[in-house]
């Protein structure tokens, strides 16, 4: 069985930094492509960042350019997304997802919540 | 930007009553739109994907339609257990990728 198993997510206050991890089981995690989609309190879905199989190629939504680092370690089965600079509109339950083909996701882990407030 | 739009906003049925859904996109995505439930307190779930194709234990009451900017996603008789909130994505000429604001299936 496929799983994601996001962590990491707590209150930090604006301008501060989190690191979440996903681990992923059940299926070949150097094989596919991942990406973080957040989702802020009562509001819909954002797609914030992905890496391809490798983690050579990474990609950002604007809102999060220059702020957030998307990794992982295959070795480990591990996806991982460095917050920095973090803003109030930032918080957000934030999901791991397995890419199944080039852009649409299955499954999804269970997500952890980020909230940022002073 | 990709721009999707999802109508109804919040779209009210009883069960056993067809639900029609409806997402539009900005541009020509071709057939590259997937569709995703969403439960309350849960991760959203993939439904279709290629704008027609069911995923994996999806009940054949879900299908998929549309191609290029119109796409509707049908469910033929609710049922309790889908009440919930649907929304469509696409996944042509990214990044971005985005998200419709969904759809909210309520009981009637």
């Amino acid at each position: 069985e496929v799983q994601l198993l996001e962590s990491g997510g707590a209150l930090v206050q604006p301008g501060g930094s989190l690191r979440l991890s996903c681990v992923a089981s059940g299926f070949t995690f150097n094989s596919y492509a991942m990406s973080w989609v957040r989702q802020a309190p009562g509001k819909g879905l954002e797609w914030v960042s992905a890496t391809s199989n490798t983690g050579i190629s990474t990609y950002y939504a604007d809102s999060v350019k220059g702020r957030f680092t998307i990794s992982r370690d295959n070795s480990k089965n591990i996806l991982y997304l460095q917050m920095n600079s973090l803003r109030v509109e930032d918080t957000a339950v934030y999901y791991c997802a397995k890419d199944i083909s080039s852009g649409w996701f299955d499954p999804w882990g269970q997500g952890t919540l980020v909230t940022v407030s002073s | 930007e990709i721009v999707m739009t999802q109508s109804p906003a919040t779209l009210s049925v009883s069960p056993g009553e067809r639900a029609t859904l409806s997402c539009r996109a900005s541009q020509s995505i071709s057939s590259s739109l997937a569709w995703y439930q969403q439960k309350p307190g849960q991760a959203p779930r993939l439904l279709i994907y290629g704008a027609s194709t069911r995923a994996t234990g999806i009940p054949a009451r879900f299908s998929g339609s549309g191609s290029g900017t119109e796409f509707t996603l049908t469910i033929s008789s609710l049922q309790s257990e889908d009440f919930a909130v649907y929304y469509c994505q696409h996944y042509k000429n990214w990044p971005p990728l985005t998200f419709g604001g969904g759809t909210k299936v309520e009981i009637k």
